[in-house]
């Protein structure tokens, strides 16, 4: 079965300062790999997506993403957070041999002080 | 180009009662999902319509229903509503392997 954890509930950094919000991912056949955030009352927007190629993505508003097979992982990065980047994030994954279904993370909240 | 727009924003309903959510994809995609989010379960996924097809559904009871349009618009219902059904619903559509393109959601309380 395919799973995503997000093994913190809140990472805090301070403003210029990188950002990493950890996603690891366990899947049966090959993983389709999005990272979306949401701000309060709204929907979720996507940010950056890993399907095949270059492990390392780039997003959205300075985001990049590194996809690592043999760690399973997929963590978020940014090199300078802005307070504005301050919400919730969620990874989630694909698994191709489960169709177009997406398993969400729990959710990282992020906050950058200024 | 439009995003994904679900009606209405906010919605209030007595627990027995019936909902019924509206979702319209962006102009193109024929695939679209719907997503319940609530504090203690996060985001699940409730199915996923492709041409007017169901291709996929999540482990909800028979309660939650859904359908797609010819236009690709799609709805999902709600029958016998319980106090746990409160939740934000999220609607997303797909084209090919682009990223899902979520909808603000419908945000559902029963009371």
């Amino acid at each position: 079965a395919q799973s995503v954890a997000q093994p913190e509930d809140q990472v805090n950094v301070a403003e210029g300062n990188p950002l990493t919000v950890k996603c690891t991912y366990s899947v049966s056949g090959n993983p389709y790999l999005f990272w979306y955030v949401q701000y309060p009352n709204r929907g979720l927007q996507f940010l950056l997506k890993y399907i095949t190629g270059d492990n390392l993505v780039k997003g959205s508003y300075g985001f990049e993403a590194e996809f690592n097979k043999s760690q399973t992982s997929f963590h978020l990065k940014k090199p300078s957070a802005l307070v504005s980047d301050s919400a919730l994030y969620f990874c989630a994954v694909r698994d191709e041999e489960y169709g177009n279904k997406l398993v969400f993370g729990a959710g990282t909240i992020l906050r950058v002080k200024s | 180009k439009a995003g994904v727009t679900q009606t209405p924003r906010y919605l209030i309903k007595t627990r027995g009662q019936q909902v019924t959510l509206s979702c319209s994809p962006i102009s193109g995609h024929r695939s679209v999902s719907w997503y319940q989010q609530t504090p203690g379960q996060g985001l699940q996924f409730l199915f996923e319509y492709f041409s007017e097809t169901q291709r996929n559904k999540g482990n909800f009871p028979g309660r939650f229903s859904g359908r797609q349009f010819s236009n690709s618009r799609s709805e999902m219902n709600v029958s016998t509503l319980e106090l746990g059904d409160s939740a934000l619903y999220l609607c997303a559509s797909r084209a090919g392997e682009e990223g899902y393109t979520f909808g603000s959601g419908t945000r559902l309380t029963v009371v």
